[in-house]
């Protein structure tokens, strides 16, 4: 069974601050997702990751897939009050297989 | 477009009774899934069906848990009877190519 374990499990910030999330894994994955999920909602995709390298930004959020394709990093800049959320990584084995999930990064960002 | 619609959002019941959650997922997505979710941990696949066809649900319980998609668009999921330890979220979702699912909001049980 393939294992995800996110780092750190809370993290509680500033606005303004910046931050890194980890996720890793002794398992290789041909894709890596990283989700942000709201309380009393269902998880939503922010990006998917295919290439070892890889690196992708999406406004203040930078997402890296390491080399050999067992870890990935998000980073946010700058954080805002709604950033707030349970970051999830989930990794797929082969392309369109079942997804692992991490436990997850539960941020607060704090005004 | 309507996202992944579940019912109900919440329910409490009994330990030993019978439970039903309803999942309806995106129009024209072949591929649903239903996740167990515990508090302040990741999803768990349970099962996933390709159009009316279970291809993984070895992570079902199936002694006490059961799930259906029999026209291959809505989804029931049942666990019959419920114990304390089945009290979690349970969350449905759609995918189209496989590559990005979607998620309803899920259905928040309360086993006592």
């Amino acid at each position: 069974t393939q294992l995800l374990e996110q780092s750190p499990q809370f993290l509680s910030i500033q606005e303004g601050e910046n931050l890194t999330v980890y996720c890793n894994s002794s398992s290789v994955f041909s894709s890596l997702q990283w989700y942000r999920q709201e309380p009393g909602e269902g998880p939503v995709l922010l990006v998917t990751v295919v290439t070892g390298g890889e690196v992708k930004k999406l406004k203040r959020l930078t997402f890296q897939f390491g080399d050999a394709r067992k870890d990935s990093s998000l980073h946010i800049t700058a954080a805002q009050p709604g950033d707030t959320g349970l970051y999830l990584c989930a990794g797929a084995e082969t392309s369109g297989s079942r997804l692992t999930f991490g436990e997850g990064t539960q941020l607060t960002v704090n005004p | 477009e309507a996202g992944v619609v579940q019912s109900p959002r919440y329910k409490i019941i009994e330990k030993k009774q019978p439970v039903a959650f309803w999942c309806n997922p995106i129009s024209g997505h072949n591929t649903l899934y239903w996740y167990l979710q515990n508090l302040g941990q990741g999803p768990e696949l349970l099962i996933r069906y390709e159009n009316e066809e279970a291809v993984d649900d070895s992570q079902l319980p199936k002694d006490r848990f059961s799930a259906e998609r029999l026209k291959g668009v809505d989804s029931t999921l049942k666990i019959q009877p419920a114990e304390l330890g089945d009290s979690a979220v349970y969350l449905c979702a759609s995918s189209l190519t496989g590559n990005e699912q979607f998620f309803g909001p899920g259905t928040r049980l309360t086993v006592l």
